[in-house]
């Protein structure tokens, strides 16, 4: 079972306001992610991390930036929010592996975001 | 083209009914293969997981791996309502780095 956590959960939040998506997992995974989803529509990459003070864009251009200071946290922030930034973030982590279970992505709960 | 193709649905069927799921894809590189269920409003969770090809049966679930024609499906059998939701496929290649390639979801929708 994948221990993989976010908070918060729902936020909504003015234009401009600055806003920190957190994402913690108790796995020890080495490889964490996040991805953007609208309603309905397909997961994106936006940010990928595969360990300690290692982070790289993803497939989807954001205006987000990412921390990994630690392994079991990876935060997501958003220095101005702007309402195209309204969507469901989604955190995930993996283990390291050479083939197994090791290659799939375990996802958090997701955090909707609102911005008016 | 999209590397991972999947019908997004409606797919609505009587509870009781065998579902049948599937993706196509481009890159035959691709050598690990996934279904992920998304309930609305919730992340995705691990549904099946294979390699390569072939078939592999969980419960109620089985996922099918044709790579030679580069398709690959899940079957749920005697479906329940509690079985709405979207499923996603998700695969990648042997070097990849865990970096996983979606399809779009499959929406389904069981009906007591």
């Amino acid at each position: 079972e994948a221990d993989i956590y976010q908070t918060p959960r729902y936020l909504v939040i003015g234009t401009g306001k600055k806003i920190t998506l957190e994402c913690s997992q108790t796995m020890g995974h080495d490889k964490m992610y996040w991805y953007q989803q609208d309603p309905g529509m397909e997961l994106h990459l936006i940010h990928y991390s595969y360990g300690v003070n290692s982070t790289e864009k993803g497939d989807l251009s954001s205006e987000s930036t990412v921390s990994r200071i630690r392994t079991e946290h990876f935060p997501l922030t958003l220095e101005s929010a702007r309402p195209s930034h309204t969507s469901q973030y989604l955190c995930a982590s993996s283990e390291s592996g050479r083939g197994g279970r090791g290659e799939t992505q375990y996802f958090g709960p997701g955090t909707r975001l609102l911005v008016l | 083209q999209k590397e991972v193709e999947q019908d997004p649905g409606p797919l609505s069927v009587p509870e009781g009914a065998i579902v049948s799921l599937n993706c196509t894809y481009s890159n035959s590189a691709f050598q690990y293969f996934m279904w992920y269920r998304q309930y609305s409003r919730k992340g995705p969770e691990l549904l099946m997981y294979t390699y390569s090809s072939g078939n592999k049966e969980d419960g109620r679930f089985t996922a099918q791996v044709d790579k030679s024609s580069k398709y690959i499906s899940v079957f749920i059998r005697d479906s329940q309502p509690s079985d709405s939701a979207t499923y996603l496929c998700a695969m990648n290649r042997n070097n990849a780095g865990n970096m996983l390639t979606f399809g779009g979801g499959t929406r389904l929708m069981v009906k007591p």
